[in-house]
């Protein structure tokens, strides 16, 4: 099965800070994804990435960064955290040809 | 992008079999149907993909019409286990291609 990996799966942060949030794939996937995704409501997508160099926002605006500098890596970075960052970020990643997503577990966030 | 629509939740019980039925009238020649299983707190996961007539695996079957403006998710003998999320998804491999989720159905088995 899948191997994407999302760490940490739990964080709970002061506002001001900067945060990482850290997401691997083994599958050598060119596709790579995140979502966020409040509890009991829909995932949205926030920014997305067709390869090494390739990053693009999604559908929901987000203060949120991206950066694809390997195939396997896809941090998402916060510079200043705020309680409405609170929510479960989930990076999911897919073949070049094909529309099947492999998700991470998932990092919940709190920003306090 | 083809939007699709879903009921919003439904319910069953167990051993029934259950129908969830998603519209996307506006699917593209190149556009694949594939639906995702989403348990609280997790990601969601792959359950069954297809492009046109039936498509069956361990776990589900899915059926599209001739016109695919629909398709049905179909899962046989229900346990309380799959009380969760399903959603549907529609899109292609090529070229521009962002996989947007819809609000998904809320299934709830019952004992």
């Amino acid at each position: 099965e899948a191997d994407i990996y999302q760490t940490p799966r739990y964080l709970v942060i002061g506002t001001g800070k900067k945060i990482t949030l850290e997401c691997s794939q083994t599958m050598g996937h060119d596709k790579m994804y995140w979502y966020q995704q409040d509890p009991g409501m829909e995932l949205h997508l926030i920014h997305y990435s067709y390869g090494v160099n390739s990053t693009e926002k999604g559908d929901l605006s987000s203060e949120s960064t991206v950066s694809r500098i390997r195939t396997e890596h896809f941090p998402l970075t916060l510079e200043s955290a705020r309680p409405s960052h609170t929510s479960q970020y989930l990076c999911a990643s897919s073949e070049s040809k094909g529309e099947k997503l492999f998700f991470g577990s998932g990092t919940q966030l709190s920003v306090l | 992008l083809a939007k699709t629509t879903q009921p919003i939740s439904m319910d069953s019980y167990e051993g029934q079999e259950v129908n969830i039925t998603c519209s996307h009238n506006n699917i593209a020649t190149n556009d694949y149907i594939t639906w995702y299983q989403q348990f609280p707190s997790q990601g969601p996961r792959f359950i069954i993909q297809g492009y046109k007539t039936k498509v069956t695996n361990e776990v589900a079957s899915l059926f599209i019409p001739a016109d695919r403006k629909s398709s049905t998710l179909s899962l046989p003998r229900v346990s309380l286990s799959d009380t969760a999320v399903y959603y549907c998804l529609v899109g292609n491999s090529g070229g521009y291609n962002k996989l947007i989720f819809g609000a998904g159905t809320r299934l709830a088995v019952h004992p």
